[in-house]
């Protein structure tokens, strides 16, 4: 079993919709949780950081973090054609806090 | 502007040859980091640096060789012990210390030919 799961997609969904991505774990030590978007042939770029459970809200864009059921989410209102990309959640934990673990990432698509 | 720049964007190897990339900063950060990542799936770890003149193998560091001469740079050999090198190479930074999140470059894809 991953340490990390996430579903690959692709998901497609129109302009406007609200987009739902989620990863699940299984380390408990894990604290810290992260989501990245990759657009084809880039790098990653941080979208959302938190630590431990909770919602964070940035604009369009919610991570909530649920350490009870090891699962992560980010969400993504009025999605747009520009938010079109791989989506990668990422963790940490406080020991050994050198090492990230990604997930596979999810392939997103907004048909304008 | 500060950020991570890896050269040269596009390489292509012949069986056989060794290549080395190239990754730099000036983010000022201590700890730099080499992925790599294959279509589905996630980033695996080759190498990692905490601080100059020292390094530790990640998850699939057979075949890969680093360096960690200067706070800066953190560069990558590809030697030809390694199976199956064409791949997407992405070089990340970031502040030392648990849960801090590290930084990307815009990558090199690597093609052997």
């Amino acid at each position: 079993q991953k340490e990390v799961e996430q579903d690959p997609g692709p998901l497609s969904v129109p302009e406007g919709a609200i987009v739902s991505l989620n990863c699940t774990y299984s380390n408990s030590a894990f604290q810290y949780f992260m989501w990245y978007r990759q657009y084809s042939r880039k790098g990653p770029e941080l979208l959302m950081y938190t630590y431990s459970s909770g919602n964070k809200e940035d604009g369009r864009f919610t991570a909530q973090v649920d350490k009870s059921s090891k699962y992560i989410s980010l969400f993504i209102r009025d999605s747009q054609p520009s938010d079109s990309a791989t989506y990668l959640c990422a963790m940490s934990a406080n020991t050994g806090g050198f090492k990230t673990i990604f997930g596979a990432g999810t392939r997103l698509f907004v048909k304008a | 502007d500060g950020g991570i720049t890896q050269s040269p964007k596009y390489l292509f190897r012949k069986e056989g040859q060794n290549v080395t990339l190239s990754c730099e900063q000036n983010l000022n950060h201590d700890a730099m980091y080499w992925y790599r990542q294959d279509p589905g799936q996630g980033l695996r770890l080759i190498y990692y640096s905490q601080i100059v003149n020292d390094f530790q193998k990640g998850d699939i560091a057979e075949g890969y060789s680093v360096s960690r001469e200067k706070k800066e740079s953190f560069p990558l050999t590809v030697t030809s012990a390694q199976k199956n090198p064409t791949a997407f190479y992405l070089c990340a930074s970031k502040v030392t210390g648990a849960g801090n999140e590290q930084f990307f470059g815009p990558g090199t894809r690597l093609t052997v030919l």
